[in-house]
């Protein structure tokens, strides 16, 4: 079975320039998170999916991060403009949800770097 | 505000040399205490889910243990594949029912 798909796993940019960050979850896994990790530091959750619907996106910076979740599938992270700060490791998990709640299934990671 | 603090924050252990990382946590109410393991380079491995104080877990040479305050993973005889960032995180009862607050991990190093 194939686990969590992310790309790309690097992106270099110069500051103000966009990026996108594009993740595919575990077949039938209906909740989708994207979290932040910086180095030495334990994944931040910037929004969490239950299908297509963002159930919890408090911590995302929304003037200028946005997601999307089309068809409750596959998701999109967008950063416009991307400031210094912004580089990071990002990383989409998903679950089954239920019970399980603690149990996520993460990606390898987009690790953008913010020049 | 769910806190949770992992020490040491990097451990370096002798093939064999048996050891145990802390995980203490603040929480109005804990719904699960959670154990990951991520490599360089790839998101983090779920190993464990914890729900009360006694309970124990245990996958190949670790296990752990809960308190009400404090979560323990114990490596016994570790190896050099042991090495890795240790990450727990908690899950409060109340609240947004599935966010997962991180502690900062322990880097542990296993030298053959």
């Amino acid at each position: 079975e194939a686990g969590v798909v992310q790309s790309p796993r690097y992106k270099i940019i110069e500051k103000k320039q966009p990026v996108a960050f594009w993740c595919n979850p575990i077949s039938g896994h209906n909740t989708l998170y994207w979290y932040l990790q910086n180095l030495g530091q334990g994944p931040e959750l910037l929004i969490r999916y239950e299908n297509e619907e963002a159930v919890d996106d408090s911590q995302l910076p929304k003037d200028r991060f946005s997601a999307e979740r089309l068809k409750g599938v596959d998701s999109t992270l967008k950063i416009q403009p991307a400031e210094l700060g912004d580089s990071a490791v990002y990383l989409c998990a998903s679950s089954l949800g239920g019970s399980n709640t603690g149990e996520l299934f993460f990606g390898e990671g987009s690790r953008l770097t913010v020049l | 505000e769910d806190q949770v603090t992992q020490s040491p924050e990097a451990l370096r252990l002798q093939e064999g040399e048996s050891s145990s990382l802390n995980c203490s946590y603040t929480v109005s109410g804990l719904r699960g205490l959670f154990w990951y393991r991520q490599d360089p380079g790839k998101g983090p491995e779920f190993l464990f889910t914890l729900y009360s104080a006694g309970e124990e877990k245990e996958k190949e040479r670790l296990k752990a243990t809960l308190t009400k305050k404090e979560s323990f993973l114990h490596i016994t005889a570790p190896k050099p594949e042991d090495s890795a960032t240790y990450l727990c995180a908690v899950q409060d009862r109340s609240g947004s029912a599935r966010q997962l607050t991180f502690g900062s991990g322990t880097q542990l190093t296993v030298l053959p």
